[in-house]
């Protein structure tokens, strides 16, 4: 059975570029989950997807956004792009809420 | 109140001896607490998790324990081995949200 799968898994953009991120969960998962990982804040709480509706969604500024297809697939977007803004994003999914996730191994968004 | 706090930041630990790191939460509406298992350049892996039904669940060399009273949990490694050195994060979510709340995570390495 395959894993999540991310891609890209590198991506390096300018400020005020905008990005979109892409996330397969793995077969028959419906939920869908981003998170942000850097060295200094570690690992914060984007949002989570659900049947094509977002249920929860982290502290996070408007100009991360995302959604979820009817095939489970999910997208984030980042809009204005700020250097503080370089992370690894990461996106889990588990067969429904409330149960364990399964992470993808990251984008590595990079802002020069 | 949705801080999950972990120590130590890292951990050097001999082969063969006892790994150990402590979790500690304040939101006592948290009723889920995995473990994960992060390797350089790859997304974190679920490795155990617990419930506070119970008071400790082993998976091989791997064992959590979980102390409600004190909201308090560790994940311990046996018999620790070169290919456990990674980084661990404890994590905690309640039903009603599931949302993972991140340790800060604790590099271990296992020295030959």
């Amino acid at each position: 059975k395959a894993g999540v799968t991310q891609t890209p898994r590198y991506l390096i953009k300018t400020r005020g570029q905008q990005v979109t991120l892409s996330c397969s969960p793995i077969s028959g998962h419906r939920s869908v989950s981003w998170y942000q990982q850097t060295p200094g804040q570690g690992l914060q709480f984007l949002f989570e997807y659900f049947s094509e509706t977002q249920r929860n969604k982290g502290n996070f500024p408007g100009r991360f956004s995302g959604r979820q297809f009817s095939n489970s697939r999910s997208e984030m977007n980042v809009s204005t792009l700020e250097l503080g803004d370089s992370a690894l994003y990461l996106c889990a999914s588990s067969l429904t809420v409330n149960q364990p996730q399964h992470f993808g191994d990251g984008t590595r968004l990079s802002i020069l | 109140q949705q801080q999950v706090k972990q120590s130590p930041q890292s951990l050097i630990v001999q082969k063969g001896g006892i790994s150990i790191i402590n979790c500690a939460y304040e939101n006592t509406a948290f009723d889920y607490f995995p473990w994960y298992q992060q390797f350089p350049g790859k997304g974190p892996a679920l490795l155990i998790a617990i419930r506070p039904d119970v008071s400790e669940k082993k998976e091989g060399r791997f064992t959590i324990s979980f102390n409600k009273s004190a909201k308090q949990f560790s994940l311990h490694i046996m018999d620790s081995q070169p290919g456990d050195s990674a980084t661990y994060f404890c994590a905690a979510s309640s039903g009603s949200n599931y949302q993972l709340i991140w340790g800060a995570g604790t590099k271990l390495i296992i020295k030959p």
